[in-house]
């Protein structure tokens, strides 16, 4: 299958800084990739789409402010997780696919604590 | 509504026994069906694809039904190894997920 590679794999910061995540689809092109959030024991829930060239799109609830994405390349989408709270401490995961009705493949993830 | 209802579980099945997880959906024009597994504090991965014709791959067997709008896995002679989570998605404009199925397999 295709690799998608997200780092870090885990960071803690502390509160009030700000925090970057990378996501890359190693052997393919993704003109979207998506931003995921778990909480433990809950489902992935959908924070935005990210798209080559143009604005990401959020999802209702979603602060787009303060989850900065960009999407530079067609081969890189980058969160960043400003002015961070110990509320924010979650398992965020990118994932891209080749075509609209493609599977999704998933990076490792981001471990991020807000301390 | 959920886009997309799975049961929870958790199932505690025995070491080579068959089991079966089910997941409904609500949108009709969906297009694509998945299930993943996610192992603990791990990112999802995907298991199989799902065909209304109904797909095989070892001792996993996926079946769509679009006129109830269902979607099952069925898990046969399981290992320890398969424990996990397993998440049903749907895809029309974008992936929904399913809460995930535990499944713990007991010795």
């Amino acid at each position: 299958g295709a690799v998608v590679s997200q780092h870090p794999s885990r960071v803690i910061c502390k509160s009030g800084t700000s925090v970057k995540i990378e996501c890359r689809s190693l052997d393919f092109q993704a003109t979207t990739m998506f931003w995921y959030r778990q909480f433990p024991k809950q489902s992935l829930m959908l924070m935005a789409t990210s798209n080559e060239g143009s604005k990401a799109t959020y999802e209702q609830g979603v602060e787009k402010d303060k989850f900065l994405i960009n999407h530079a390349s067609l081969t890189l989408s980058t969160l960043t997780v400003t002015s961070a709270h110990p509320e924010d401490s979650s398992f965020y995961i990118c994932s891209a696919r080749k075509g609209a009705l493609t599977e999704a493949f998933f990076g490792q993830g981001t471990r991020l604590t807000v301390v | 509504r959920k886009e997309v209802e799975q049961d929870p579980g958790p199932f505690n099945v025995p070491e080579g026994a068959t089991v079966a997880f089910n997941c409904t959906y609500s949108n009709s024009a969906s297009q694509s069906f998945f299930w993943y597994r996610q192992d603990c504090r791990k990112e999802p991965k995907l298991l199989m694809s799902v065909y209304s014709s109904g797909n095989e791959d070892g001792r996993f067997t996926a079946q769509l039904n679009r006129a109830s709008q269902y979607i099952s896995l069925l898990i046969r002679d399981s290992k320890l190894s398969d424990s996990a989570t397993y998440l049903c998605v749907v895809n029309y404009d974008q992936f929904y997920f399913g809460t995930g199925t535990s499944l713990t397999v007991i010795p």
